[in-house]
């Protein structure tokens, strides 16, 4: 089974840093494209960023570029989002998905920025 | 940006009925279109891919389909399992937008 399972999420104060983790598994991870999306509360789907199968290319929405890294180490099957400079504005569900099949998605994560 | 206008933004309706869900490109997005049902509390389910191609498990009574830069998600003889949102995605060019949702609810 084709299984996304995110972690790393909480209470974080605004201006700190944390870093997600979405263990794959149930397919070759290294042969896929993988990205973020994440929802605030009560509102919309909203695209984070996304990474190329071998991690040679990456994209990122505006409003995170230069605050967010994302990364992947292959040989754990591993997905990362390191979020620096964190904003009360980045208080949401993230969720990593297969890129371009844009399924299945992980269980989501909750991230709360405040202080 | 590639703005996804999506409508309506609520939608009431009977079991049994049908019921279509739009979501106009402003740009051209070809076939670059999926839409996904959220149920709450849980995380977004892939319903239809390539603006018409059913995903793996959907029920038959959910159909896409394009006229122009207009998408549109239709289901047919809705049932009470269907009561969700709804949102369309392009990922045609970055960044992906999505729709703003259309939740799907009970009159």
């Amino acid at each position: 089974e084709v299984q996304l399972v995110e972690s790393g999420g909480g209470l974080v104060q605004p201006g700190r840093s944390m870093k997600l983790s979405c263990a794959a598994s149930g397919f070759t991870f290294s042969n896929y494209g993988m990205a973020w999306v994440r929802q605030a509360p009560t509102k919309g789907l909203e695209w984070v960023a996304t990474i190329s199968y071998d991690g040679s290319s990456t994209y990122y929405r505006d409003s995170v570029k230069g605050r967010f890294t994302i990364s992947r180490d292959n040989a754990k099957s591993t997905l990362y989002l390191q979020m620096n400079s964190l904003r009360s504005e980045d208080t949401a569900t993230y969720y990593c998905t297969r890129g371009l099949q844009w399924c299945p998605w992980g269980q989501g994560v909750m991230v709360t920025v405040s202080s | 940006d590639i703005q996804m206008t999506q409508s309506p933004s609520s939608l009431p309706a009977s079991l049994g009925d049908r019921v279509t869900i739009t979501c106009r490109a402003s740009q051209d997005i070809g076939n670059y279109l999926r839409w996904f049902q959220q149920k709450p509390g849980k995380s977004p389910r892939l319903m239809i891919y390539g603006a018409t191609n059913l995903a793996a498990g959907v029920p038959s009574r959910f159909s896409g389909s394009r006229s122009g830069s207009d998408y549109s998600l239709t289901i047919n003889s809705l049932e009470s399992e269907d009561m969700a949102i709804y949102y369309c995605l392009q990922h045609n060019e970055y960044p992906p937008t999505f729709g703003g949702g259309t939740k799907l609810e009970l009159k």
